[in-house]
């Protein structure tokens, strides 16, 4: 399977915990993006990379996160002191622009519940 | 404030009729449409998508239609199948910025 995967695809975590995710996007997709999805709500932006650059920050994301992507293929979403707040599904996706446009393709989420 | 509105939470259709799906978006600078498909523990799937150059596209049976003058995008699924209930996610972006809304419930009744 060549899809953008993720791990772990859940995380049980004490409040003030130190968390960090894994994506692996599809390989020749130089875009890579994290989105928070809480119940009923669609995904909500939270960062961009463009190859190994990190290109936009949404406000959502405050200063106990942070994310790389070091070589431009894999990345990263750390949240430090996780808060009941963080509770969410915390889902990566790719793309390679193509023109002017860029579709996205998801992995299948990393499930956050913090206690 | 919401840029990306789905004003319908569920929709439930019967085997084999058109199912309707609607999206409307405020902001005049997207200029690229997506719907999504998502089952429970999954991540989104990509359906089909929409340039704002075009006012229509089709997929097998799923038809994608814009109304720019409307701000206004709807997806068609003909025939609808038991397979298609899911949460159906419509995105709007320009350039990198996509903004989803969110999500319509789709229950196809056998």
């Amino acid at each position: 399977d060549t899809g953008v995967s993720q791990d772990p695809r859940h995380k049980i975590t004490k409040r003030g915990q130190n968390v960090t995710f894994r994506c692996d996007p599809i390989s020749e997709h130089n875009r890579l993006y994290w989105y928070r999805q809480t119940l009923g709500q669609g995904p909500e932006f939270l960062t961009y990379f463009q190859n190994e650059a990190q290109l936009e920050k949404s406000r959502l994301l405050s200063d106990r996160f942070s994310a790389e992507r070091p070589k431009g293929s894999f990345s990263t979403l750390e949240i430090q002191r996780t808060e009941q707040g963080d509770s969410a599904m915390y889902l990566c996706a790719s793309s390679r622009l193509a023109g002017s446009q860029d579709t996205q393709y998801f992995g299948p989420g990393t499930r956050l519940t913090v206690l | 404030d919401q840029q990306v509105k789905q004003n319908s939470p569920s929709l439930s259709v019967q085997e084999g009729r058109i199912s309707i799906l609607n999206c409307d978006y405020t902001n005049s600078m997207f200029d690229y449409f997506l719907w999504y498909k998502k089952y429970p523990a999954e991540g989104p799937t990509f359906l089909i998508s929409i340039s704002s150059i075009k006012d229509k596209n089709e997929d097998g049976r799923f038809t994608v239609f814009l109304n720019k003058s409307a701000k206004h995008l709807s997806l068609h699924i003909v025939p609808s199948q038991p397979g298609d209930s899911a949460v159906y996610f419509c995105a709007a972006g320009y350039g990198q910025n996509f903004v989803f809304g969110p999500g319509t419930r789709l229950s196809v009744l056998p």
